[in-house]
């Protein structure tokens, strides 16, 4: 079956620093989405890559997708507290004939200020 | 209004009683998911209801039943839960295309507590 697995697990960041998170696929990415989570809510969408070498970026996040590694970084600039939470990758499954995602175990991010 | 409504946002509940978790979209979407999210592990696929076809994880247990009487409701039916069965639960939905999921819209969850 498909596994993503994110790095780092957690995170703790002072204020303003940069950070990168990665999400590594078992197997071939058909579309990469990127979602974060506040503790015990539900997912909010970031972005979704599908193309290897795609590059998307809203306000400070830039999410990239390299297909060949079956790879993708999402990295914040100049975090904020506002940034904290638990950030998720998400693929379509090849498991479930792509009809659903499958996700990775997320990386909690703190921001101190 | 939000996109996807869960209810009841909290549930306890003792190993032998039946309850229900709701879910109610309100964009238009044609496919419905629900998902379990337990500490430290990743979100795991529970049921997908898609263009009225369902898709099922085989490990799920079958004291969890779910119910698509339409395209903007889903239901998860409970019945003789663990405690490992305590949870956040998450519903989602999306329109249904070809090559691919596309963008899952998540409610709040359902925090189920199993006594």
């Amino acid at each position: 079956s498909q596994e993503l697995e994110q790095s780092p697990q957690s995170l703790i960041v002072q204020e303003g620093k940069n950070l990168t998170i990665n999400c590594t696929s078992s197997k071939t990415l058909y579309g990469l989405y990127w979602y974060k989570q506040k503790y015990g809510e539900g997912l909010i969408f970031l972005m979704m890559l599908q193309k290897g070498g795609e590059e998307k970026s809203h306000e400070k996040i830039t999410a990239k997708l390299d297909e060949k590694k079956q790879q993708s970084s999402l990295h914040i600039t100049a975090s904020q507290p506002s940034h904290a939470g638990i950030y998720l990758c998400g693929a379509d499954g090849e498991d479930t004939g792509r009809r659903a995602l499958t996700f990775g175990s997320g990386t909690r991010l703190q921001v101190q200020p | 209004e939000t996109g996807v409504t869960q209810t009841p946002r909290h549930l306890v509940m003792g190993m032998t009683n039946k309850k229900s978790l709701k879910c109610e979209q309100h964009l238009g979407h044609n496919a419905m998911y629900w998902y379990k999210q337990s500490a430290k592990k990743p979100l795991e696929l529970m049921f997908v209801y898609s263009l009225e076809e369902r898709v099922e994880n085989n490990s799920v247990p079958s004291r969890f039943s779910p119910e698509c009487p339409n395209s903007s409701h889903l239901f998860l039916h409970l019945h003789t839960l663990q405690p490992e069965d305590s949870a956040l639960y998450l519903c989602a939905s999306s329109q249904d295309r070809t090559g691919g999921t596309g963008e899952l819209f998540f409610g709040e969850g359902s925090r189920l507590t199993v006594l």
